[in-house]
């Protein structure tokens, strides 16, 4: 079966120290990787996403992901926080199966104290 | 490119009413897909489409009707609304290979 685990519903950080939110996926096939966020009362932008080629993938506002095979892990972090990084952040699997779906992460709330 | 438009951004209806929400898209995608957004539950499919005239149940269909009767266009009916059915609703467009998925703005939708 396939599924995608974001392991903390909340995360705090204070402003200019790292971020780090999680996410395991179970699948028997190669899925490709995405992370979105999702500002307050907004829809989702893609942050960056892997499909099969660099394991560490560079994204959008200084953020980037590292695609861990062997720990089915695809990790989101970012050297330093800023406050507008306040969002919800979703981690989306798909799969290669030939079905048009996305498999959501429950969703990491980000907090950055000032 | 406008991208994927959804309206109307806010609805309340009373239960048993129905309505249509509209979603388009000007990327001439073939797949087109519908999610509800709950709290603490991701998003979920609900209805999805591979291409003009062809669609499939998603994760969470009750309650749903979709058609696609062109590329464009890919409108997600609400039969007769329960207040299950408050959410937010996402649709979304992609390419072939499903590696570049498009979302729109959202309709955050109330049944009272």
């Amino acid at each position: 079966a396939q599924s995608v685990t974001q392991l903390d519903s909340h995360v705090s950080v204070s402003e200019g120290t790292p971020v780090l939110l999680r996410c395991n996926y179970s699948s028997s096939y190669s899925p490709s990787l995405f992370w979105y966020v999702q500002h307050p009362n907004k829809g989702l932008q893609l942050l960056l996403k892997y499909t099969s080629a660099a394991t560490l993938v560079k994204g959008i506002n200084g953020f980037e992901a590292e695609f861990k095979k062997s720990e089915t892990s695809f990790h989101l972090t970012k050297p330093s926080a800023h406050m507008s990084d306040a969002a919800e952040y979703f981690c989306v699997v798909t799969f290669q199966t030939g079905a048009n779906n996305l498999f959501f992460g429950t969703g990491t709330r980000l907090t950055v104290i000032p | 490119n406008a991208g994927v438009t959804q309206t109307p951004k806010f609805q309340v209806l009373k239960t048993g009413q129905s309505m249509t929400l509209q979603c388009a898209q000007d990327m001439n995608h073939e797949y087109m897909s519908w999610y509800r957004q709950d709290p603490g539950m991701g998003l979920r499919l609900i209805h999805y489409s591979v291409g003009a005239g062809i669609t499939d149940q998603g994760e969470v269909p009750n309650g749903y009707n979709v058609s696609r009767s062109t590329t464009e266009d890919f409108p997600l009916r609400l039969l007769s609304a329960a207040p299950s059915q408050t959410s937010v609703y996402f649709c979304a467009s992609s390419t072939r290979d499903l590696k570049t998925r498009f979302f729109g703005p959202g309709t955050r939708l109330t049944v009272l």
